[in-house]
């Protein structure tokens, strides 16, 4: 069973870099699919942030681009998500999840989610 | 980038039949066969219910089925269940971002 989970600061300042992580269990990175960033404003709808590759290649979302990393480590079976300059409208559950190449099943769709992390900008 | 239009809120009584659609455009929905439906209780994990506009994966009720004609995607759900009440996301694959999602349906079960 894939397993993923969030962590990282719950409270970030104006300004300051949005980090989390995202821990992988069940399911090695290294044997391929992509690994996304998602996240949802308080009363709004999912934002699709960016993914990355088990080789560290990557895609972001060109409205958070000048503000997005993503990185992946293969020997701890994680990878993460740094967020710069951050203002209030920042603050979202941020959820990772996994998704298959359009050679894949299920195709170009998220099948495994963690269960999010809240993160408040906020001084 | 905008998001994928739903309504806000569907409702059926249990045994019912309850249709969302998802709305977009021929950059994402009207070019892709790669819509997908998510049902998120809060505080949970989004669950995949849908993929490739039709399709359901593995423990999924076949209650529930998708459709597509142009631009536009629908999600129904059948024989309504007290477990379906939940908030429902569209996906679809896109130009640019390359996944866009809808702004979401609270369904509830009467």
């Amino acid at each position: 069973q894939v397993q993923l989970q969030e962590s990282g600061p719950g409270l970030v300042k104006p300004s300051e870099t949005l980090s989390l992580t995202c821990a992988v269990s069940g399911y090695s990175i290294s044997s391929g699919y992509y690994w996304d960033w998602i996240r949802q404003p308080p009363g709004k709808g999912l934002e699709w942030i960016g993914n990355i590759d088990h080789s560290g290649g990557t895609s972001y979302n060109p409205s958070l681009k000048s503000r997005v990393t993503m990185s992946v480590d293969t020997s701890k079976n994680q990878f993460s998500l740094r967020l710069s300059s951050v203002t209030a409208a920042d603050t979202a559950v941020y959820y990772c999840a996994r998704h298959g190449s359009f050679t894949m099943v299920p195709p170009r769709s998220f099948d495994y989610w963690g269960q999010g992390s809240l993160v408040t900008v906020s001084s | 980038q905008s998001a994928l239009t739903q309504p806000p809120s569907a409702s059926g009584s249990p045994g019912q039949s309850v249709t969302i659609s998802c709305t977009g455009t021929s950059s994402d929905v009207g070019s892709y066969n790669y819509v997908s439906w998510y049902q998120h209780h809060p505080g949970k994990a989004p669950k995949l219910m849908i993929y490739e506009v039709n399709k359901r994966p593995s423990g999924v009720p076949d209650r529930f089925s998708g459709s597509k004609s142009g631009n536009t995607a629908s999600l129904t759900v059948s024989g309504l269940q007290p477990e379906d009440e939940a908030d429902y996301y569209c996906s679809s694959y896109a130009d640019s971002p390359l996944y866009v999602f809808g702004t979401g349906t609270k369904v509830t079960v009467l």
